[in-house]
C-alpha cells in the first residue's frame, strides 16, 4: 500500500520569499517516483517536478526544488522567490514502479497563498 | 504538442440525461486516466486504459462507462447520475501505465453539475 501525507492544509508566504511544502510518504515498493503538481483555481493539474527513488541528487526545475530525504521518507517542495501566480493548491503524489504502477497516490494537498 | 484537451469545460445535466465527456491527447501516450475530484480534495482515480484496453476500474458505479475508441481518445459516458456525482472530472495521460517515472499530463477538466 502507498500513502502520502501533507500536514499543512494552508500556507502563507510573502512575495519574493522562499517556502517549503511538506510531504512524507510510505510505500512497500522498492522503486518509486515522487511528483509535485500545482492546481490553480482554474482546475488544471500542472506537473512541477519529479524525483526517482534511486536518484542520487535532489531534483530542481527552475524555481522549484525537491528536498528528498529517503531515510526519513520525505519529499518536500521548495519554491524560491515566490510570485503571486504561485498561489494555488499543491499536491504531492507517488507512483510505484512495480505494484500499483498504474495508480498515482495523492496527498490531501496544501493551499499556498502568496501575499503581495 | 504536450497538451491534453477535454470537452466540454462545463456540463449541467439532469439525473435522467445521457451525456459524454471527451478527452484527447496527441503525445503518443499509451496510458490514459479518468479522475474525479471534489472541491479541496485530491483527485480520485476512476479508470485506467493501457494500450486502449481497460486496465483498472476502481469499483466505479456502472452509471459511469468509459470508452477508448483509439490511442488518442478517451470518453466517459454518463447516464442516470446522482447529485453527489457533481465534481471536476480530470483526464490524464502518461507514456506508459507501468512507468513509475512517467509524469501524468492532465487536461483542464470538465466541471459537472448534476441537478
Amino acid at each position: 500500500a502507498q500513502k502520502i501525507t501533507q500536514t499543512q492544509p494552508g500556507m502563507f508566504v510573502q512575495e519574493k520569499e522562499a517556502v517549503t511544502l511538506d510531504c512524507t510518504y510510505d510505500t512497500s515498493d522498492p522503486s518509486y517516483g515522487l511528483f509535485w503538481y500545482k492546481q490553480p483555481s482554474s482546475g488544471e493539474m500542472i506537473f512541477l517536478i519529479y524525483q526517482g527513488s534511486y536518484d542520487q541528487q535532489n531534483a530542481t526545475e527552475g524555481r522549484y526544488s525537491l528536498n528528498f530525504q529517503k531515510a526519513r521518507k520525505s519529499a518536500n517542495l521548495v519554491i524560491s522567490a515566490s510570485q503571486l501566480g504561485d498561489s494555488a493548491m499543491y499536491f504531492c503524489a507517488m507512483r510505484g514502479f512495480n505494484t500499483n504502477a498504474g495508480k498515482s497516490t495523492f496527498g490531501d494537498g496544501t493551499t499556498l497563498t502568496v501575499k503581495p | 504538442d504536450t497538451e491534453v484537451t477535454q470537452t466540454p469545460k462545463h456540463l449541467v445535466m439532469g439525473m435522467t440525461n445521457k451525456k459524454s465527456l471527451k478527452c484527447e491527447q496527441h503525445m503518443g501516450h499509451r496510458a490514459m486516466y479518468w479522475y474525479k475530484q471534489k472541491a479541496k480534495k485530491p483527485p480520485e482515480l476512476m479508470f485506467v486504459y493501457s494500450y486502449e484496453k481497460l486496465s483498472i476500474n476502481e469499483s466505479v458505479p456502472s452509471r459511469f462507462s468509459p470508452e477508448c475508441p483509439n490511442s488518442s481518445l478517451l470518453n466517459l459516458h454518463l447516464h442516470a447520475l446522482q447529485p453527489e456525482d457533481s465534481a471536476l472530472y480530470l483526464c490524464a495521460s502518461s507514456q506508459e501505465e507501468a512507468g513509475g517515472q512517467d509524469e501524468q499530463f492532465f487536461g483542464p477538466g470538465t466541471r459537472l453539475t448534476v441537478l
